[in-house]
């Protein structure tokens, strides 16, 4: 069985200083990686994934994560936060080795950051 | 916007009663996934598509259905409402090429629809 946990509901930032979001996972085989973000009313955004590769992957807005295979993590940070990034954040793993990749999403992460 | 649209938005229910939200994947996408994302809670996978076939299924009861036509957009039925079906129903759509699921493409999300039952 596959799992994430997002172990903060919330995450508060000042603008202009570094945000990270955690998150950490389990699955069998090897992991597929990805985030997304939600704002209200609207549905999820891809920000980015990880496959395989380079451990940092770069994603869309300024996003980038770092894999850490035996920490099982795969934490969202970006150098420099805005007031617009304030939002649900949600990781999600799918395991490679799965017949048919169920994505199995965390219970998100709400980023507020302050002008 | 990803090109995923789902109708209605909003709806409303009674106990007991049957929904049907549809889903438009984005145009080239062949693989449906539906989600249902209670309040305050990350979505919960429903049941994937793929080629008009459900190839995948997560913990939901059978009273949860679906189905995708040859155009790929999908459709999730729901009979005999529950007060805890309440919540936003989202759609995925993605490209399978190759083995269906392990692919390691991108699911992009349409902004959902949320059904109250009361």
């Amino acid at each position: 069985a596959q799992s994430v946990a997002q172990p903060e509901d919330q995450v508060n930032v000042a603008e202009g200083n570094p945000l990270t979001v955690k998150c950490t996972y389990s699955v069998s085989g090897n992991p597929y990686l990805f985030w997304y973000v939600q704002y209200p009313n609207r549905g999820l955004q891809f920000l980015l994934k990880y496959i395989t590769g380079d451990n940092l992957v770069k994603g869309s807005y300024g996003f980038e994560a770092e894999f850490n295979k035996s920490q099982t993590s795969f934490h969202l940070k970006k150098p420099s936060a805005l007031v617009s990034d304030s939002a649900l954040y949600f990781c999600a793993v799918r395991d490679a080795t799965d017949s048919w990749g169920k994505f199995q999403f965390g219970a998100g992460t709400q980023v507020v950051v302050t002008p | 916007e990803t090109g995923v649209t789902q109708s209605p938005t909003h709806l409303i229910k009674t106990r007991g009663q049957q929904v049907t939200l549809r889903c438009s994947s984005q145009s080239g996408h062949n693989t449906v996934s539906w989600y249902q994302q209670a309040l305050g809670q990350g979505p919960q996978f429903i049941f994937q598509y793929y080629r008009e076939e459900e190839n995948g299924r997560g913990n939901f009861p059978p009273r949860f259905s679906g189905l995708q036509f040859p155009n790929y957009s999908s459709e999730l039925n729901v009979n005999a409402l529950e007060l805890d079906d309440s919540a936003l129903y989202l759609c995925a759509s993605s490209l399978s090429v190759g083995i269906v699921g392990r692919d390691k493409n991108i699911q992009y999300f349409g902004a959902g629809t949320r059904l109250s039952v009361l």
